[in-house]
């Protein structure tokens, strides 16, 4: 079937740097989305993949690698409100939209 | 400009019953899609409408149902609740499909009880 991967959890430093990755098993699909969301908030939209290599927003770059199943969100100089879960999603062609599990990132002072 | 609204934002109902919720999406966004969110599993994709067409559907039974209206605002219905429907409920719009990048609201938190 199709499914996304995400570690469950992810801690890390304040002002640090973190990589949540995505492996997904679907093929054909339109692009790599990322989301995230705080506790009782809704999730919002990060950054979209549509073609292989770096996206860089801010603090937040993504990278999609086609060829090897994998992209993943850079969050770097950590601050306390980047605590949150962040999901990656692919809408596989003509399927429908896929979210991973998500990722809780906890961030230590 | 107003985001994408979501109504009732909190409801509790018994086995059995019914619930529609609704979702406002933002003006000028004609695709609307429908989420169910719950710890184990995530986010996990009920519908899409797309000027008042489903353009999908995902794996939920009948009893989960849903439409689109003239003015890009929908409504999702769940039918003969059971405890496994407890969830958020969320709702995107966005321009043109879930290519893309897509405004969530707020969701409306649904206990069965």
């Amino acid at each position: 079937g199709q499914s996304l991967e995400q570690p469950s959890e992810v801690t890390a430093v304040e002002g640090a740097i973190v990589q949540i990755n995505c492996t997904y098993q679907t093929s054909g699909f339109y692009g790599l989305s990322w989301y995230q969301q705080h506790d009782g908030g809704a999730p919002t939209f990060l950054s979209y993949n549509g073609l292989d290599g770096l996206e860089e927003t801010g603090r937040f770059s993504s990278f999609l690698s086609r060829s090897d199943s994998y992209g993943y969100l850079l969050l770097q100089e950590l601050q306390m409100k980047d605590s949150a879960s962040y999901f990656c999603a692919v809408r596989p062609r003509d399927d429908k939209i896929i979210f991973g599990k998500g990722t809780r990132l906890h961030i230590l002072p | 400009k107003a985001g994408v609204t979501q109504t009732p934002r909190y409801l509790i109902k018994t086995r059995g019953q019914q619930v529609t919720l609704s979702c406002s999406p933002i003006s000028g966004h004609r695709s609307v899609s429908w989420y169910q969110q719950t710890p184990g599993q995530g986010l996990q994709f009920l519908f899409e409408y797309f000027s008042e067409t489903q353009r999908n559907k995902g794996n939920f039974p009948g009893r989960f149902s849903g439409r689109q209206f003239s003015n890009s605002r929908s409504e999702m219905n769940v039918s003969t609740l059971e405890l496994g429907d407890s969830a958020l409920y969320l709702c995107a719009s966005s321009k043109m499909g879930i290519t893309g990048e897509l405004f969530f609201g707020e969701g409306s938190r649904l206990t069965v009880l």
